[in-house]
């Protein structure tokens, strides 16, 4: 298996502009887990889902941020409009199941806004 | 609501020696717990977990940890450091239900 994939892996954009981060999952899997991670706050947990279902978003920073899980492997994180504290790296993970299995962890995509 | 303390931020060790990363944890009821490692510019690795059963539960790269429930701990160990092992680890807790979460994670430097 390939692993989760993320895609950008870098994104560079202005402040005001769209940003639209994607995963895959890894086949099998029906949680997925997006984090963010910068020096300052360390890594938090922005929302889970559960078989395609949010199930905790009180991660999510601001309305700026929304999440979509379309169907079992694709999930994509939206910022509208960005803004230069959202400079972090997004991390995307999934497991078997939220509960007793171990997530694993995409690559991540490093984001700055100018 | 569950929480995760790794009391120190940063852990530095010389090669060869014992090596402890230490995890206190509070959650309603039996916990969930993991480590996880991140090397520089990659995601967290699974390293391992205790879900039943024997306290002392062995990883991957020679790590163990062992649970303490009096102690609400779950260090983590091994008995010889490499220069390798330098890196982020994370501790993390789950209850029975959906809640879990991460702790702060400490910086392990093995010195050649």
């Amino acid at each position: 298996d390939a692993g989760v994939i993320q895609s950008p892996r870098h994104e560079v954009t202005e402040m005001g502009q769209e940003v639209t981060l994607r995963c895959k999952p890894i086949s099998g899997h029906n949680s997925l887990f997006w984090y963010r991670q910068t020096m300052m706050r360390g890594l938090e947990l922005l929302i889970y889902f559960n078989n395609n279902v949010p199930i905790d978003d009180s991660g999510m920073p601001e309305d700026r941020f929304s999440a979509k899980m379309p169907n079992a492997s694709f999930s994509t994180l939206k910022i509208q409009p960005s803004e230069p504290r959202d400079s972090a790296v997004y991390f995307c993970a999934s497991s078997l199941e939220a509960g007793r299995y171990e997530q694993y962890f995409g690559p991540g995509t490093r984001l700055t806004v100018t | 609501a569950q929480s995760v303390a790794q009391p120190e931020d940063q852990v530095n060790v010389a090669e060869g020696n014992p090596l402890t990363v230490k995890c206190t944890y509070s959650v309603s009821g039996n916990p969930y717990l993991f480590w996880y490692v991140q090397y520089p510019n990659r995601g967290l690795q699974f390293l391992l977990k205790y879900i039943t059963g024997d306290n002392l539960v062995k990883g991957s790269y020679g790590f163990e940890a062992e649970f303490n429930k009096s102690q609400t701990s779950f260090h983590l160990k091994k008995p010889s450091a490499l220069v390798s092992d330098s890196a982020l680890y994370f501790c993390a807790v789950r209850d029975r239900g959906q809640n879990f979460v991460f702790g702060p994670g400490t910086r392990l430097s093995v010195l050649p």
